[in-house]
């Protein structure tokens, strides 16, 4: 059973455009919610995270959002650049026990000059 | 500098060989992972360990085992290679604390079995 669902799967945005992916979840014990960048060739690393206890986070061009009433969170991308075009994985996890993550299934973005 | 390291990074290998994918890391991190990556795929956690002599297994079912004798080391081993395992495969470590943690991976190895 997949714990985080992610869309779109691929996303194509213009130079300059807002990229948006969002991701939902069903486990109501999480409480950490990472987003991963991946460039091809390499591990994913943290991009940036966010807990519930806030609504938003902003860090640069990057934003989460996230709705605890609706189990959702998304990643928006600001003047999105070519040097952005990376996979994005959102992920889960709960601060007692394991806090393994969950990840999501990913976003290939792909920024076109 | 401290980093976590995989090798090989690319392996191609025939059905019924024994693999061990090495995984290190530098930066005295208790926890390690590992991850298995198919493409338009979640990663999925096969492996994990809080530390020394302690092993896990993940979510996935997965036929590799794992050993940890040292803090910085965490092999993953395949005894009998099948197609069926070929798949990208991640090792990540973080700090245990109990709380949040950035995991931190390494760039991947590339297996297919043939």
């Amino acid at each position: 059973q997949q714990q985080v669902k992610q869309s779109p799967q691929s996303l194509i945005v213009q130079k300059g455009g807002i990229s948006i992916i969002n991701c939902a979840y069903e486990n109501t014990a999480f409480d950490y919610f990472p987003w991963y960048q991946q460039f091809p060739g390499k591990g994913p690393a943290l991009l940036i995270a966010i807990r519930p206890d806030v609504s938003e986070k902003k860090e640069g061009r990057f934003t989460i959002s996230f709705n605890k009433s609706a189990k959702q969170f998304s990643l928006h991308i600001m003047d999105s650049q070519p040097g952005d075009s990376a996979t994005y994985f959102c992920a889960a996890s709960k601060e007692t026990g394991a806090n393994n993550l969950f990840f999501g299934t990913g976003t290939r973005l792909t920024v076109i000059p | 500098e401290a980093d976590i390291y995989q090798t090989p990074r690319y392996l191609v290998i025939g059905t019924g060989k024994k693999i061990t994918l090495e995984c290190s890391q530098t930066m005295g991190h208790d926890k390690m992972y590992w991850y298995q990556q198919d493409p338009g795929m979640e990663l999925h956690l096969i492996h994990y360990s809080y530390g020394v002599n302690s092993t896990e297994k993940g979510d996935l079912s997965s036929e590799s085992t794992v050993s940890r004798i040292r803090t910085e080391h965490f092999p993953l081993t395949l005894e009998s290679a099948r197609p069926s395992h070929t798949s990208q495969y991640l090792c990540a470590s973080s700090e245990y604390s109990g709380s949040y943690n950035e995991q931190f991976f390494g760039p991947g190895t590339r297996l297919t079995v043939l």
